[in-house]
This record gives structure tokens, sequence and C-alpha cells, in this order.
């Protein structure tokens, strides 16, 4: 079956970095995907990821390693607004998403 | 601006009653579908289009049913709704651009059938 990990929860402080990771078993690949959603609303696209390596962005960056089937999204410089839930889906060989249950970053001052 | 909408945001009705989530696209997309997702939990496909009178049913076994008449349309219809169907409705659009095919989300349909 396609399955995609990713820790439920984690909680940072303002101003620091944090990694989320994700791990996907899937048929074929296709690329992956970040997304934000804060409680409530929809999820917003972040990032894409097709071959190894890093995808920065700002405040955020992608990393992929297709060999491993592992894929962590960095925040860094923290800030309050980044409390949200993070999504991790994979495009399988069908062109099909396939997503993470997300997880819930809550920021601390 | 190019954009993707949802009507109504939220919706309350009782039970057994047909009801038809809007959703509308401005970005020249092809290829549109619908998500449902419950607090904290992952998104499931219950339908897609990848243009003009094609539709597919998606992963989620659901009662509804969509049409794809316009390009830029695609309306989700409960015929009778339940309890069970309490939910959030996401619908989503994407256009390969490059090769990346990024799929970008309504505001979404909060739906409370009591």
């Amino acid at each position: 079956g396609q399955n995609i990990d990713q820790p439920t929860e984690m909680t940072a402080t303002e101003g620091a970095i944090v990694q989320i990771n994700c791990t996907y078993q899937t048929s074929g690949f296709n690329g992956l995907f970040w997304y934000q959603q804060h409680a409530g609303e929809a999820p917003t696209f972040l990032s894409y990821n097709v071959l190894d390596g890093l995808e920065e962005k700002g405040r955020f960056s992608s990393f992929l390693s297709r060999s491993k089937g592992y894929s962590y999204l960095l925040l860094k410089e923290l800030q309050m607004k980044d409390s949200a839930s993070y999504l991790c889906a994979v495009m399988d060989s069908n062109y099909q998403l396939i997503w993470g249950a997300g997880t819930k970053l809550i920021i601390k001052p | 601006e190019a954009d993707i909408y949802q009507t109504p945001r939220y919706l309350v009705i009782g039970t057994g009653k047909k009801i038809t989530l809007e959703c509308s696209q401005t970005m020249g997309h092809d290829k549109m579908y619908w998500y449902q997702q419950d607090p904290g939990m992952e998104l499931h496909l219950i339908h897609y289009s990848y243009g003009v009178n094609s539709t597919e049913k998606g992963d989620l076994s659901s009662e509804s049913t969509v049409s794809r008449i316009r390009t830029e349309h695609f309306p989700l219809t409960l015929e009778s709704a339940r309890p069970s169907h309490t939910s959030q409705y996401l619908c989503a659009s994407s256009g390969a651009t490059g090769h990346t095919d990024t799929q970008y989300f309504g505001p979404g349909t909060r739906l409370t059938v009591l």
C-alpha cells in the first residue's frame, strides 16, 4: 500500500529552527509537495521537490532523498504565525497526490 | 486576479436535504479536485476531473456527485445529506506548469448536517 509518515505534533521556540520529517512509500514518484495549513483554513503551497537535494525559499527549505524515500521541511527564524499544520504529499505514478496526516507545529514565545 | 472560489463558506442543514457546493476557478487550470477533510486528519480525494465532461471518483467512497460542464466550474452535489457528511470540503485546481502540476486550494466549505 501507499503510505506517508510524519510526526503528529512538534513544539519549537520563536526565533529557533525546526525540521519536520516525512517518509514515504508510494507506487512511483513524480514529486513531493509541502503545504501549510492553519487551523480551519485551506492548505497553501510551500514547496515542490522532484530531484534530490535542497530547495530554499526564504525562511523555508525543503530537502529530498528519493533513494531513502525521505524529505524534510526546514523552517528558520520561527515566528508565531508559523504555528500551523504542515502537510507532506507525494505524487504517485498515476499523478495522484497521496497525503500525509500532517504535523501540527506549535510555536512558543 | 487568478483565484479559486468556494461557496458557501459555511452551511448548516437538516438531514435529507439536497445541497450543492460550488467551486469556480479563474486560474485557467484544466484539472479540478474535491477533497474531504475532518479536523486533524488527512485530506481524502472524493472526486476529480481532468477536463470538461471528464469526472472520476477518488479514493474515498462518497455519496456525492460532480459535474464538469465548464472548465472553470466544478460543483459537488449531495442528493440527501446525512450527519455522516459533516466535514470540511476543499476544492482545488491544478494545471501543469513546467512539470510541477501544483494543486491550489479554495477556502473550503464547512458543512454541518443536523
